[in-house]
């Protein structure tokens, strides 16, 4: 059964700071990989999606990167800024493109200190 | 706009009483999901429906029914049979028919026990 891995739990930095949030898999033939925001007593909003085939996927100052063999993605945030903070999540599919649900990691819980 | 809409926001359980949370989407989706959240463990699936009249079991079905008589309506059942209902439920929907396709999230409905 897949397993998604966050590292770390909860990370503080400064505001203007590049900074990474790591997700780990134990299956390495997912599909995809969706990455989320979180914010406090919200729904989850997708903020990137890489396919299989992808090594990357921008948007804005986010880039996502995805190495299946390794069964690790990466969520590069730069120029970090106050409204950025928020906790962050990635989600494997259970099987295919995800008709059956996704697996979540417990997320990084990001704060940006003005 | 489309998107997905949960209610109620906030929902309060009495011993030995039924609930159910609502879920309603115009994304035009095939595929509809619920999740429960708790503080620390992340998103669990609930169940799952790929198609009106069929829907499946996730990792965590007892204690919860669901129906999926129209496309756009996903409602989840929280039955007395479950013993520890307080969490926070977000429901979720998506093309998946389509190829790598996100899924979308609702705003979440909060359910405690009175």
């Amino acid at each position: 059964k897949q397993e998604v891995t966050q590292i770390p739990a909860a990370l503080s930095v400064p505001e203007g700071e590049n900074l990474v949030l790591n997700c780990s898999f134990t299956d390495s033939a997912i599909y995809n990989l969706q990455w989320f925001r979180q914010d406090p007593g919200k729904g989850l909003t997708s903020l990137l999606l890489i396919q299989s085939s992808q090594r990357e996927q921008t948007s804005g100052r986010l880039n996502a990167s995805l190495d299946k063999s390794s069964g690790r993605s990466t969520l590069y945030i730069a120029a970090s800024q106050p409204g950025d903070s928020a906790t962050y999540l990635c989600a494997v599919p259970n099987s295919g493109g995800g008709a059956d649900g996704l697996t979540f990691g417990k997320g990084t819980h990001l704060i940006i200190q003005p | 706009d489309g998107g997905i809409t949960q209610s109620p926001k906030y929902l309060f359980r009495k011993e030995g009483q039924n609930v159910t949370l609502s879920c309603e989407q115009n994304l035009n989706h095939d595929a509809m999901y619920w999740y429960r959240q708790d503080p620390g463990q992340g998103l669990r699936l609930i169940y799952y429906s790929q198609i009106v009249n069929d829907f499946q079991k996730g990792d965590i079905a007892e204690g919860y029914s669901v129906s999926r008589e129209k496309k756009e309506s996903f409602p989840l059942t929280v039955t007395s049979a479950q013993k520890n209902p307080t969490a926070f439920y977000l429901c979720a929907s998506s093309n998946w028919g389509s190829g790598n396709q996100p899924q979308h999230f609702g705003d979440g409905t909060r359910l405690s026990i009175l």
